[in-house]
């Protein structure tokens, strides 16, 4: 089974700044999945990334970028250049036999 | 690609009403559907795991015979909320995956929001 851990319930950050959302991760699955997603006021899920055990290397797409440490079992989201349209709720899940395992979330506060 | 609807996205019924939610995957197939439950301001908690052609697999404290899912096709998965009461008003939320290609994210249908007065 997974655990997933975020220590950081709120995040503040400026616009055009960039920020780091925490994640670290329990598994005793030998291969997972890290993923990330967001989840705006309107409440939908937005798949933002995603990060193999096995990849070698840090998965980014546009603006986000994931920060995988698999000694350190983190998998930390970096979001650059922030946008007012980035606040939302964070969520980083981990997946081992198809399960999904969340983590209790990161609100980010995105100011002008 | 990758869609999937869930509707209907909010439902306001009476106590002792039974209400269905649906979930489809429009572009994909998907043999695994996943159904999640939200209270505010918390986490996604994973009610059970929709087998297309067999019986759901439920998480440990999810009632069977309160929350029945049918899984008819490989597009879609049905939740219903048997006998709902205030209690069970939440914001319930589906997922699914395509079977066709690996190491993909499960993707989410934009939920449901379910009062019961």
């Amino acid at each position: 089974a997974q655990k997933i851990t975020q220590t950081q319930p709120g995040m503040f950050v400026q616009e055009k700044e960039a920020v780091t959302l925490d994640c670290t991760y329990d598994t005793s699955d030998p291969s997972y999945g890290l993923f990330w997603y967001k989840q705006p006021s309107s409440g939908e899920m937005i798949f933002l990334i995603y990060q193999g055990s096995y990849d070698q290397q840090n998965a980014t797409e546009g603006r986000y970028s994931l920060n995988f440490q698999k000694a350190r079992k983190s998998a930390n989201l970096v979001i650059s250049a922030s946008q007012l349209g980035d606040s939302a709720m964070y969520f980083c899940a981990a997946s081992g036999f198809q399960k999904l395992v969340f983590g209790t979330g990161t609100r980010l506060l995105v100011s002008p | 690609g990758a869609v999937v609807s869930q509707h209907p996205s909010w439902v306001i019924c009476k106590s002792g009403t039974s209400v269905k939610i649906e979930c489809r995957s429009l572009d994909f197939q998907a043999t695994t559907m996943f159904w999640y439950r939200q209270f505010p301001k918390q986490s996604l908690m994973l009610m059970a795991t929709s087998n297309e052609g067999s019986k759901a697999t439920y998480e440990q404290g999810v009632e069977k015979d309160k929350f029945l899912i049918n899984h008819a096709s490989l597009t879609l998965s049905t939740l219903t909320v048997t006998s709902a009461h205030p209690e069970d008003s939440s914001f319930y939320i589906c997922s699914a995956r395509d079977d066709d290609v690996g190491n993909q994210p499960q993707h989410f249908g934009d939920g449901t929001r379910l009062s019961i007065l």
